[in-house]
């Protein structure tokens, strides 16, 4: 069964700064999607950014952007210029391609900002 | 584009009432719609994937006969809680998705609270 992996439970910025959020999976597909959503206060989950396993090119949205190590099963997220807003619990989730669409979700990273 | 809407949003119900969740893809036909639990300070945990016109499928330990899914429609699934016990408080989300391969967007989440 595919497993998702966030080892940091909680992290904090300085407002302006650059943060990296890590996770890692295990799977033993060839293809694949990753996911980071961001669940802030309100608890809406809005995706941040997605990534094709088939891709070599890192996902990249304004100031976020992915270091994806297919061979390592890493999915690193990479937030710049940290805004306030960007306080969030950040949740890492891998997709299979075919047979079930269903998510599997790390445990999440709390994400502090601080002005 | 790609919002889904969730009613109500906050829910106070009597222990041994059943209470009804409706998830609606409003600008887009869900072909498939899932449904999570979340307790606080945890990820969310999938409870069921529903399809439109089929059965739902539910994840292993969820009690079907007590969440009962409908998704009678591509823009509408609604997740009724049977018989609701304190236990079955928390927060309930749903996502859904357009077609296979496509991003989950979630609704903004239900507050269920049983007295």
């Amino acid at each position: 069964a595919q497993t998702v992996t966030q080892s940091q439970p909680e992290m904090s910025v300085q407002e302006a700064e650059t943060v990296t959020l890590s996770c890692t999976y295990d799977t033993s597909e060839s293809d694949y999607y990753l996911f980071w959503y961001k669940q802030p206060p309100s608890r809406q989950m809005i995706l941040v950014i997605r990534q094709e396993a088939y891709k070599q090119q890192n996902a990249t949205e304004n100031r976020f952007s992915v270091n994806f190590q297919k061979a390592a099963k890493s999915f690193s997220l990479k937030i710049s210029d940290s805004q306030l807003g960007d306080a969030a619990m950040y949740f890492c989730a891998y997709r299979r391609v075919s047979g079930s669409e269903k998510l599997v979700f790390g445990k999440g990273t709390k994400l502090t900002v601080n002005p | 584009g790609a919002v889904v809407s969730q009613h109500p949003s906050w829910v106070i119900c009597k222990s041994g009432t059943s209470v009804k969740i409706e998830c609606r893809s409003l600008d887009f036909q869900a072909t498939t719609m899932f449904w999570y639990r979340q307790f606080p300070k945890q990820s969310l945990m999938l409870m069921a994937t529903s399809n439109e016109g089929s059965k739902a499928t539910y994840e292993q330990g969820v009690e079907k006969d007590k969440f009962l899914i409908n998704h009678a429609s591509l823009t509408l699934s609604t997740l009724t809680v049977t018989s609701a016990h304190p236990e079955d408080s928390s927060f309930y989300i749903c996502s859904a998705s357009g077609r296979v391969g496509e991003t989950q967007y979630f609704g903004p989440g239900t507050r269920l609270l049983v007295l």
